[in-house]
């Protein structure tokens, strides 16, 4: 199993650029979150998806958007890049809600916008 | 609103000392616990959660309700535990998680 892939690795986007960060899981995993990783801070929950054609918005949703059509992907949309969305982008997945769930991690998107 | 403080960004003792991560946590609810742990060039992953009561490569975290914290303690670290330390409350449904700032370990010779 690869795990959590995410694709691009790296990015670097003009200001009002738009882009799509990929995400995919193959272990079919119901539930996925996108957070972000500001340098310094702790990851900050973006988005979340509990299952195919469910999401919702996590503690620092503005500016982003997604969508989850199946269960193995959960793209993240950026529609218009700010500076403020300079960071380090994680994707995580986690079989369903339960205390022994842990949450499996991409490899991360590192996005600048300058 | 939930929150969880770490308060050391960098925490540096030598092979074979005693290592304490402080983990602080502010939650209305049953609090649940876990700490990450992201090696060099790897990806995040999970170390132990409180409700195992495990102890994972010599690593143990004890919850403790009344001071609100659960510290990650080794008895004696090692060179392969450096490493950059994450605490973590599940906080609602979906199975979210509110992390701490992190906290680098640096394990000297």
């Amino acid at each position: 199993n690869a795990g959590v892939t995410q694709t691009p690795k790296f990015r670097i986007l003009k200001i009002g650029q738009s882009m799509t960060l990929q995400c995919t899981q193959d272990m079919n995993h119901n539930y996925m979150y996108w957070y972000r990783q500001d340098p310094g801070m702790g990851l900050k929950l973006i988005y979340y998806s509990v299952g195919a054609g469910i999401t919702d918005k996590g503690e620092v949703p503005n500016g982003y958007n997604v969508s989850r059509s199946t269960t193995e992907d959960f793209p993240l949309r950026l529609e218009l890049a700010a500076p403020s969305q300079t960071s380090v982008y994680f994707c995580a997945s986690s079989v369903g809600y339960s205390s022994y769930n842990e949450q499996f991690f991409g490899p991360g998107t590192r996005l600048t916008v300058l | 609103a939930q929150r969880v403080t770490q308060p050391e960004k960098l925490l540096s003792v030598f092979k074979g000392a005693p290592v304490e991560l402080k983990c602080n946590y502010s939650y209305s609810g049953s609090p649940e616990l876990f700490w990450y742990v992201q090696y060099s060039r790897q990806r995040l992953q999970l170390l132990l959660r409180h409700i195992s009561r495990e102890s994972i490569k010599g690593f143990t975290a004890d919850l403790n309700k009344g001071e609100t914290s659960f510290h990650l303690k080794k008895p004696f670290a090692q060179e392969e535990d450096s490493a950059m330390y994450y605490c973590a409350l599940l906080t609602g449904g979906g199975n979210k998680l509110t992390f701490g700032t992190g906290t680098q370990l640096k394990v000297e010779l």
